[in-house]
């Protein structure tokens, strides 16, 4: 079985700064994805990155960025620029080659002050 | 395109009850997982449908059950409720392009409390 690990439970960070937020897996497959999503407030979900486990390359999306180390079984996401519309809770998902079942870590609550 | 909907959003039952949820993916999407969010226990994937057939099943009771009738639209019931049930249950819909790794939408959820 997968497990999903987001080591930083809350974080907050000024606005127009960069912040990483670090998510660990454990798996023992070769094939896989993963992701982060955003949750506002209000509560929808929504995808912010997605990576697919045989690119190396980097999955980047504007602002957002991640850094995945498949060796140290690594995904941490960078936010540069953070605007307040940042603020929500942020999971670090997995997911196999079975499906979409995704297996989600515990989750970041991110705090952007201006 | 209009996005994946949760009927009902609010939903209180008491012990014992069973309750439905019903989920309408996103058009021309043909893949609908579910997932329970508590405070305590994170989010916990249910089920995924696809084709109205069962692709994968999570760690729950066989009190949860779920299908997905032909034209996508799925329904999740839970029987016998019990208080840790009360939970927000999320539905998420998938293009399925590929066999795995999609990007899932989610759904605004539905609030089930349980009295």
């Amino acid at each position: 079985a997968q497990t999903v690990t987001q080591s930083q439970p809350e974080m907050s960070v000024q606005e127009a700064e960069t912040v990483t937020l670090s998510c660990t897996y454990d798996t023992s497959e070769n094939n896989y994805y993963l992701f982060w999503y955003k949750q506002p407030p209000s509560r929808q979900m929504i995808l912010v990155i997605r990576q697919e486990a045989y690119k190396q390359q980097n999955a980047t999306e504007n602002r957002f960025s991640v850094n995945f180390q498949k060796a140290a079984k690594s995904f941490s996401l960078k936010i540069s620029d953070s605007q307040l519309g940042d603020t929500a809770m942020y999971f670090c998902a997995f997911s196999n080659n079975a499906g979409n079942m995704l297996t989600f870590g515990g989750g970041t609550r991110l705090m952007v002050k201006p | 395109k209009a996005g994946v909907t949760q009927t009902p959003r609010y939903l209180i039952k008491t012990r014992g009850q069973q309750v439905t949820l019903s989920c309408s993916p996103i058009s021309g999407h043909r893949s609908v997982s579910w997932y329970q969010q508590t405070p305590g226990q994170g989010l916990q994937f249910l089920f995924e449908y696809f084709s109205e057939t069962q692709r994968n099943k999570g760690n729950f009771p066989g009190r949860f059950s779920g299908r997905q009738f032909s034209n996508s639209r799925s329904e999740m019931n839970v029987s016998t409720l019990e208080l840790g049930d009360s939970a927000l249950y999320l539905c998420a819909s998938s293009l399925a392009s590929r066999t795995s790794g999609n990007e899932q939408f989610f759904g605004p959820g539905t609030r089930l409390t349980v009295l």
